[in-house]
């Protein structure tokens, strides 16, 4: 069964405003991490951000953000003050329980940044 | 450091013919995984590992090996090589669960 789901294909996103990128997923562990990764045209893989199931605060790094709304089993990507660098593959995915190294990773999301 | 180094970049095989795809990182990482990513898919789990001596399948584990004799090298093996192995493998690692991974790469294989 698909446990992380993108809906979004592809989104578009005007240079310098705020994009959000969806992300749900479906668990019975009470313990698991969130995280979100990005594939430019280039075809490497950068992690982004991690939130943990426990973490009562939501993660930031720089200008990304992570909407984690545990009731809803969503962690939504915030992009803020989008660049035109920011234009690449978009995935989101979860490890489940502890030292379990079982990643599974959604289907991605195409973000395309507008001049 | 030199991270996640996974050889060989890029791979034609026959049917049938077997190889190993090569994976080796230098940041004493406890966790690796091999991923296949399919064009215009996300990633799917082939084998993972929380360390040495210690492989797991899977989602879509038919078709591959794998074995962890170290911590630094986690070698993915193709038993007979098939058409549907077209794809594109990732090796990736972490130090421990709650860090997102490093990965390597890629190797780019074509079975014809």
């Amino acid at each position: 069964a698909q446990k992380i789901t993108q809906t979004q294909p592809g989104m578009f996103v005007q240079e310098k405003e705020a994009v959000t990128l969806d992300c749900t997923y479906d668990t019975s562990d009470q313990s698991y991490g969130l995280f979100w990764y990005k594939q430019p045209s280039s075809g490497e893989m950068i992690f982004l951000i991690y939130q943990g199931s426990y973490d009562e605060q939501n993660a930031t790094e720089g200008r990304y953000s992570l909407n984690f709304q545990k009731a809803r089993k969503s962690a939504n990507l915030v992009i803020s003050a989008s660049q035109l660098g920011d234009s690449a593959m978009y995935f989101c995915a979860m490890r489940e329980g502890t030292n379990n190294n079982d990643m599974r990773f959604g289907a991605g999301t195409r973000l395309t940044v507008k001049p | 450091n030199a991270g996640v180094t996974q050889t060989p970049k890029f791979q034609v095989l026959k049917t049938g013919q077997s190889m190993t795809l090569q994976c080796a990182q230098d940041m004493n990482h406890e966790y690796m995984s091999w991923y296949r990513q399919d064009p215009g898919m996300g990633l799917r789990l082939i084998h993972y590992s929380v360390g040495a001596g210690i492989t797991d399948q899977g989602e879509v584990p038919n078709g591959y090996n794998v074995s962890r004799s170290t911590t630094e090298d986690f070698p993915l093996r193709l038993l007979s090589a098939a058409p549907s192995q077209t794809s594109v493998y990732f090796c990736a690692s972490s130090y421990n669960w709650g860090d997102g991974y490093t990965f390597g790469s890629g190797t780019r294989l074509t079975v014809v």
